[in-house]
C-alpha cells in the first residue's frame, strides 16, 4: 500500500520556539494532504487541508498564523508550529489521499517545555 | 454538525472471544466510513473502508458493517488475539468530500492471553 512518512517522530522544544514537521508521500503524488491533532484521550481533530500550490484551508478554531502549512510539492507538506506553547503539546498526524483511500503518517509527538 | 460516538470506550476480553465494537454518527450523509487501528504512540492503520453505497466489508477476521440510514457501523473481530490489543477508531467522511475525516474517540481493546 501507499506510504506516508513524517519527520521527526518526536520533538521536544522550548516554549516560544518554532517547530517544523514534514509529511511526505513516498510512492505517490498527493494533491491534497491533511493535518490532524490528537490530544490524550480525545478524538483526532482535523486542523487543516493542505492543497499543493495553494493556501491551506483551516478548520474553525485553528489559528492559521500559529500553524503554518506549506504544500510546496506533490509529495511534501510541512506544518510549522510557531511560537510554541505547552498547550500545543500533542500528537500531530498527517494524511494523504490516493484514489479512494487515505493513508496516514506515523505521527509526530510534540512536547513543548 | 457531524458527531461520531464509539461504544464502549474500553473493552477487555479473553483471548479467542468474538467481539463487536460500535460506532454511531449523527448525519447519514457520508461519503464513506473507515475503521482504523492505533497502537500506543503510533499512527493509524486503516483496517476497513466502507463506501456509502456498501453495507459491509471483510478482511480476514474483521468484518465491518454500515447502516447509513440509522447512522451505525459495527466492527466484528472474530477469535480475538492478544495482538489485536489496540485502540480502534471509527471515522466518517462527510458527504461530497473525501479525506476530511471526523473521528470518534475510539475503543481501547485489551485481549488477555
Amino acid at each position: 500500500g501507499a506510504v506516508v512518512s513524517q519527520h521527526p517522530s518526536r520533538v521536544i522544544c522550548k516554549s516560544g520556539t518554532s517547530v517544523k514537521i514534514e509529511c511526505r508521500s513516498l510512492d505517490f503524488q498527493a494533491t491534497t494532504m491533511f493535518w490532524y491533532r490528537q490530544f490524550p484521550k480525545k478524538s483526532l481533530m482535523l486542523m487543516a487541508t493542505s492543497n499543493e500550490g495553494s493556501k491551506a484551508t483551516y478548520e474553525q478554531g485553528v489559528e492559521k498564523d500559529k500553524f503554518l502549512i506549506n504544500h510546496a510539492s506533490l509529495t511534501l507538506s510541512t506544518l510549522t508550529v510557531t511560537s510554541a506553547h505547552p498547550e500545543d503539546s500533542s500528537f500531530y498526524i498527517c494524511s494523504a489521499i490516493t484514489g479512494y483511500e487515505q493513508y496516514f503518517g506515523p505521527g509526530t509527538r510534540l512536547t513543548v517545555t | 454538525k457531524q458527531e461520531v460516538t464509539q461504544i464502549p470506550a474500553a473493552l477487555s476480553v479473553p483471548e479467542g472471544e468474538n467481539l463487536v465494537l460500535n460506532c454511531s454518527f449523527t448525519d447519514s450523509a457520508i461519503y464513506n466510513l473507515q475503521w482504523f487501528r492505533q497502537d500506543p504512540g503510533k499512527g493509524l492503520t486503516s483496517l476497513l473502508l466502507i463506501q456509502s453505497s456498501q453495507r459491509e466489508q471483510t478482511s480476514g477476521r474483521l468484518n465491518a458493517s454500515l447502516d447509513k440510514s440509522s447512522g451505525r457501523s459495527t466492527l466484528y473481530i472474530a477469535a480475538s488475539q492478544p495482538g489485536d490489543s489496540a485502540t480502534y477508531l471509527c471515522a466518517v467522511s462527510p458527504g461530497g468530500s473525501q479525506g476530511n475525516l471526523i473521528f470518534g474517540k475510539g475503543t481501547k481493546l485489551s485481549v488477555k492471553p
